[in-house]
């Protein structure tokens, strides 16, 4: 299978506390998305990487938020002192560098703070 | 701000009769957009794209079409089958970044 790989599938935690999710883009891709969706919504933008480089931060990234993708390949989005409000759907999406292009969604992380 | 619509929130239709989801969006420097197709907790998944410099692109059953003086585009599913039913996000971009709307869930029925 070469699409690209979220881990875990589902993480419930602790309020609180802090979470880590990975994921594996197409490996000739070399822009990397997060997103997050919550119900009845579209998924939301959050950030992405050309290579190792962060381009872009939406607003909804709080400084409890952190991404990164360290050699430009894998990436892992981090909330740290999870919040009630951060239950959503994280999704991570690749796509190759020119314009134009679609970008290939993985199966999301599901996060539950209870 | 809500960049990208679907106004419709559902839409029932009967197999093999054809589907057709609306989306608006607000911003002129929009350049490319794209259909996914989303089923329970998983990804969504790519369906068809279309250029602004392109009014209509077709793929088998699918087919997008583009109005830039209205701002509006829409997905036409013909003929719909069961196996469609899903919701169905639009998405817009213009430096590489998807905006979504707020998806459209569609039921095709025997």
């Amino acid at each position: 299978d070469t699409g690209v790989s979220q881990d875990p599938r589902h993480k419930i935690t602790k309020r609180g506390q802090n979470v880590t999710f990975r994921c594996d883009p197409i490996s000739e891709h070399n822009r990397l998305y997060w997103y997050r969706q919550t119900l009845g919504q579209g998924p939301e933008f959050l950030t992405y990487f050309q290579n190792e480089a962060q381009l872009e931060k939406s607003r909804l990234l709080s400084d409890r938020f952190s991404a990164e993708r360290p050699k430009g390949s894998f990436s892992t989005l981090e909330i740290q002192r999870t919040e009630q409000g951060d239950s959503a759907m994280y999704l991570c999406a690749s796509k190759k560098g020119h314009p134009n292009t679609e970008a290939f969604f993985g199966q999301g992380t599901r996060l539950t703070v209870v | 701000d809500q960049q990208v619509k679907q106004n419709s929130p559902s839409l029932s239709v009967q197999e093999g009769r054809i589907s057709i989801l609306n989306c608006d969006y607000t911003n002129s420097m929009f350049d490319y957009f794209l259909w996914y197709k989303k089923y329970p907790a998983e990804g969504p998944t790519f369906l068809i794209s279309i250029s602004s410099i392109k009014d209509k692109n077709e793929d088998g059953r699918f087919t997008v079409f583009l109005n830039k003086s209205a701002k509006h585009l829409s997905l036409h599913i013909v003929p719909s089958q069961p196996g469609d039913s899903a919701v169905y996000f639009c998405a817009a971009s213009r430096t590489d970044k998807l905006i979504f709307g707020t998806g459209t869930r569609l039921q095709v029925f025997p």
